[in-house]
């Protein structure tokens, strides 16, 4: 079965830094996909950023980028010049071709401080 | 853009009662799943709905608990006799299957209280 670790039950950060949030998982298949999930206060998941285990390019979306290193099993998530608005709880998501599941880590509460 | 679209919002039961929850998929999604959040804690699979049945589903997922798509467009979950531990945030989510974009949205969710 697979597993998703998320390191870092807490991190706090000053508006406008960057900060990065861990993510680890074990798995002995080759080809899955990877997400990175916010969740805000109104508990809505609302999906962060996409990698594919087979591209080699790290993903982008503006101000989130994730390093993807696949031998070492992880996949961090970068914010940049970080906004009140990032303040949530961020969730790791393991998805795997041919299992329907998608099998999450406990999560990370985000606080930006003004 | 599309949404997943979860009612109600919250609903408040009393144990032992019977409660659907309602999901309508994005249209042109071909899977339907039902995950569930206990308060602080991580997000759990329940159940994955694929050809109009059941294609996979967790421990969770016992006998007090049925999904059906009644219709074309509707996606249920069922708790015939909730309990106190039913108390969570359920998510509906849906996804297609074309080429690579393996597109994964959740609903807004459904807080259920159990008393």
């Amino acid at each position: 079965a697979q597993t998703v670790t998320q390191s870092q039950p807490e991190m706090s950060v000053q508006e406008a830094e960057t900060v990065t949030l861990s993510c680890t998982y074990d798995t002995s298949e080759n080809n899955y996909y990877l997400f990175w999930y916010k969740q805000p206060p109104s508990r809505q998941m609302i999906l962060v950023i996409r990698q594919e285990a087979y591209k080699q390019q790290n993903a982008t979306e503006n101000r989130f980028s994730v390093n993807f290193q696949k031998a070492a099993k992880s996949f961090s998530l970068k914010i940049s010049d970080s906004q009140l608005g990032d303040t949530a709880m961020y969730f790791c998501a393991f998805f795997l071709f041919g299992n329907e599941k998608l099998t999450f880590g406990t999560g990370t509460r985000l606080t930006i401080i003004p | 853009e599309p949404e997943v679209t979860q009612t109600p919002s919250h609903q408040v039961t009393q144990m032992g009662q019977e409660v659907i929850l309602r999901c309508v998929p994005i249209s042109n999604h071909l899977y339907f799943y039902w995950y569930r959040q206990i308060l602080g804690q991580k997000v759990e699979f329940l159940v994955s709905f694929y050809n109009n049945e059941i294609s996979e589903k967790s421990e969770i997922f016992d006998d007090q608990f049925s999904v059906e798509r009644p219709d074309g467009s509707n996606f249920t979950l069922k708790i015939r006799s909730t309990k106190l531990e039913d108390s969570a945030m359920y998510f509906c989510a849906s996804r297609h299957n074309r080429g690579t974009n393996y597109g994964y949205t959740f609903g807004s969710g459904t807080r259920l209280t159990v008393v």
